[in-house]
């Protein structure tokens, strides 16, 4: 199995741009999750879904937008970049038939904002 | 929000040195894990402690779960280059699947 995907892997935008990150699983996991993660500031929750049509905001949801019209996938769409979206972006995904699974993450998607 | 405050931030040792890493927080989580991140990949699941007292070991690591199930602590005995990374706990409340992630301790272990 190829577990959690994500592309690209680096990505410079200009101030204003717009793109979006994918996100793919195979593993027909039920909850998926994006996350940033800034230099000695742990993983954020930028979003999160727990089935597909479903999507709730997490910590970090400004300047971001997601949608999941399937289980497999989860994109993130960066509306307009700025400087402070500068991130390394994880997505994740986890089973919810128990409590002490782990999450699975892709590799990250290394974004820099100019 | 519940937060979890992870000490030291960095951590640079010599190989065969021994290193404890602590996880703490006001609040009480059903289950709590460690990942490990190495650069350039997503982090990976090391354990997850679910009772309070609870000790796990893993080859040289060791993971405690305090009784009250507010702190958690990793060591690693005789530290070795391999044990290099980001280390990363991240607790969970009740059935809650959405986990808070402390900010992270970042291991170096020379040669």
């Amino acid at each position: 199995n190829a577990g959690v995907t994500q592309t690209p892997k680096f990505r410079i935008l200009k101030i204003g741009q717009s793109m979006t990150l994918q996100c793919t699983q195979d593993m027909n996991h039920n909850y998926m999750y994006w996350y940033r993660q800034d230099p000695g500031m742990g993983l954020k929750l930028i979003y999160y879904s727990v089935g597909a049509g479903i999507t709730d905001k997490g910590e970090v949801p400004n300047g971001y937008n997601v949608s999941r019209s399937t289980t497999e996938d989860f994109p993130l769409r960066l509306l307009s970049a700025a400087p402070s979206q500068t991130s390394v972006y994880f997505c994740a995904s986890i089973l919810s038939d128990s409590a002490f699974r782990a999450l699975h993450f892709g590799n990250g998607t290394r974004l820099t904002v100019t | 929000t519940q937060l979890l405050e992870q000490s030291p931030q960095f951590l640079s040792i010599q190989e065969g040195e021994n290193l404890t890493v602590y996880c703490n927080s006001s609040s009480v989580f059903s289950s709590l894990q460690w990942y490990r991140q190495e650069p350039g990949e997503g982090p990976v699941l090391l354990v997850t402690v679910v009772t309070g007292g609870e000790v796990k070991k893993l080859k040289r690591l060791t993971f405690q779960f305090g009784d009250a199930r507010k702190d958690s602590s990793l060591h690693i005995t005789a530290a070795q280059p391999g044990d290099t990374g980001l280390y990363l706990c991240a607790g969970a409340s009740g059935g809650s699947y959405i986990p808070t992630f402390g900010r992270g301790t970042s291991l170096i272990v020379h040669p």
